[in-house]
């Protein structure tokens, strides 16, 4: 079937410390991807995307690219704030139209 | 604010009441998703409609569960005697379906405790 996996967390970082969270998704056909960002209480914000192979998303700061090779799409930012606090989502989008994510990675930063 | 909105943001019941959430979708979006998240889980899908067409339901969606989107604009979601079980965080999203690949996009969802 149609899954996701990440990283588990919680992942630790110093404030402006380099961040990778790993995601990888199941080879069923050429999917969409996302990543999303949920603050404590809130719901999700979309925070970048790719839609072929190949593809970056970015968005401030972040970076994801699209392998289809290794069916990865690793979430990077060069230098951590303490803002970036929050539970990262990986996601594909189904031929359903719905998406299916994967368990979620919470990063803390500290000052 | 032209996002999504959903209410209400909290609600607390007891075992057995009905609840209904409502979720009012970007307005120019035509496809309407509800998911469902417990703590410390990914959300997982419900359900989602097409204008008011209802398009696809999860077997996580049990007869107690029922959703609607009268008029292809707001949505509501409807659950009849609540179990402990059902306690937890639920999200609607919208779309486009004619641009974007189907990105959606998230309300601030409707946390659900039931005692």
């Amino acid at each position: 079937g149609n899954s996701v996996t990440q990283m588990e967390g919680p992942v630790t970082l110093s404030e402006e410390a380099f961040l990778t969270i790993n995601c990888t998704y199941t080879a069923t056909g050429y999917p969409s991807l996302f990543w999303y960002v949920q603050y404590p209480g809130e719901g999700l914000q979309l925070l970048l995307k790719a839609t072929k192979a190949d593809d970056k998303g970015s968005n401030k700061g972040f970076e994801a690219t699209y392998r289809k090779e290794t069916t990865s799409f690793h979430l990077e930012k060069g230098s951590v704030q303490v803002s970036d606090s929050a539970v990262y989502f990986c996601a594909r989008l189904n031929a359903g139209n719905m998406l299916t994510f994967g368990g979620g990675t919470r990063l803390m930063v500290k000052p | 604010d032209t996002g999504v909105s959903q209410d209400p943001r909290h609600k607390i019941t007891k075992r057995g009441q009905n609840v209904t959430f409502r979720c009012d979708p970007i307005s120019e979006h035509n496809r309407l998703y509800w998911y469902r998240q417990t703590l410390g889980q990914g959300p997982e899908f419900l359900t989602y409609f097409q204008n008011e067409a209802q398009l696809e339901k999860s077997r996580l969606l049990s007869d107690r569960f029922s959703a609607e989107r009268p008029k292809g604009s707001f949505s509501t979601l409807e659950i009849q005697r609540t179990e402990q079980g059902d306690s937890a965080m639920y999200l609607c999203a919208s779309s486009w379906s004619g641009s974007e690949r189907g990105t959606q996009y998230f309300g601030p969802g409707t946390r659900l405790l039931v005692l």
